[in-house]
């Protein structure tokens, strides 16, 4: 069955520290999506990335970096110089190749707290 | 362009009551889902709908409907509320509802119902 693990339910780090969230997803197909979402205190959830399992290519944007690897069924993502705008909990979210499938699987999420 | 948006953004209602959430979606798009996120979790998936069909529901009773209009808009009703549906209602809007085939879906800000 698909399922994401998020084990860290909390960080808190110092501004310009650099954090890394870990996500490990299972699932039996060969073919699936990858999602990390951000949700401020507002709520509202913040589409951050999207990598299917064919692309292992690491992706840097700004601050924000992926690590993918297929061999640990892993999809770490670092924030370099984290900044307190950077507080949130992050979510890793899973979806399998499936014309019927109709919804991610999410994580329970990690709380991400910056500090000045 | 104007994201995904959501109404009421508060809600507060006694057992037993019945309550519907609105839902616009990112213009051109034509599907919407329903997720559920109690405090602490992930998002749980309700319903998903394109071009006016229900194409996929989740594990919810059916105190939990939804319809979506000609103009793609999505309204989510619940009747004979519990305190357990006490939670952040969040709508995803994404072109054609294709989640296994990696079609990002966009998120609103939510709506916050509180049941007493």
């Amino acid at each position: 069955a698909q399922k994401v693990t998020q084990a860290q339910t909390e960080i808190s780090v110092v501004e310009k520290e650099d954090v890394t969230l870990d996500c490990v997803y299972e699932t039996r197909d060969t073919t699936y999506y990858l999602f990390w979402y951000k949700q401020p205190p507002s709520g509202e959830l913040v589409f951050l990335i999207r990598r299917n399992s064919f692309d292992e290519q690491n992706e840097i944007s700004g601050r924000y970096s992926w690590n993918f690897q297929k061999s640990t069924s892993s999809f770490n993502f670092t924030i370099t110089a984290s900044q307190v705008v950077d507080s949130a909990v992050y979510f890793c979210a899973l979806s399998e190749n499936a014309g019927n499938n109709r919804k991610l699987i999410w994580g329970l999420g990690t709380s991400l707290g910056v500090n000045p | 362009d104007a994201g995904v948006t959501q109404s009421p953004t508060h809600l507060i209602k006694t057992r037993g009551q019945q309550v519907t959430l609105r839902c616009s979606p990112i213009s051109g798009h034509k599907s919407v889902s329903w997720y559920q996120q109690v405090l602490g979790q992930g998002p749980q998936f309700i319903f998903q709908y394109y071009e006016k069909e229900e194409r996929g529901r989740g594990n919810f009773p059916d105190r939990f409907s939804a319809r979506q209009f000609p103009n793609y808009s999505s309204e989510l009703n619940v009747n004979a509320l519990l305190l357990g549906d006490s939670a952040l209602y969040l709508c995803a809007s994404s072109l054609r509802g294709f989640v296994g085939l990696g079609e990002t879906q966009y998120f609103g800000p939510g709506t916050r119902l509180l049941v007493l």
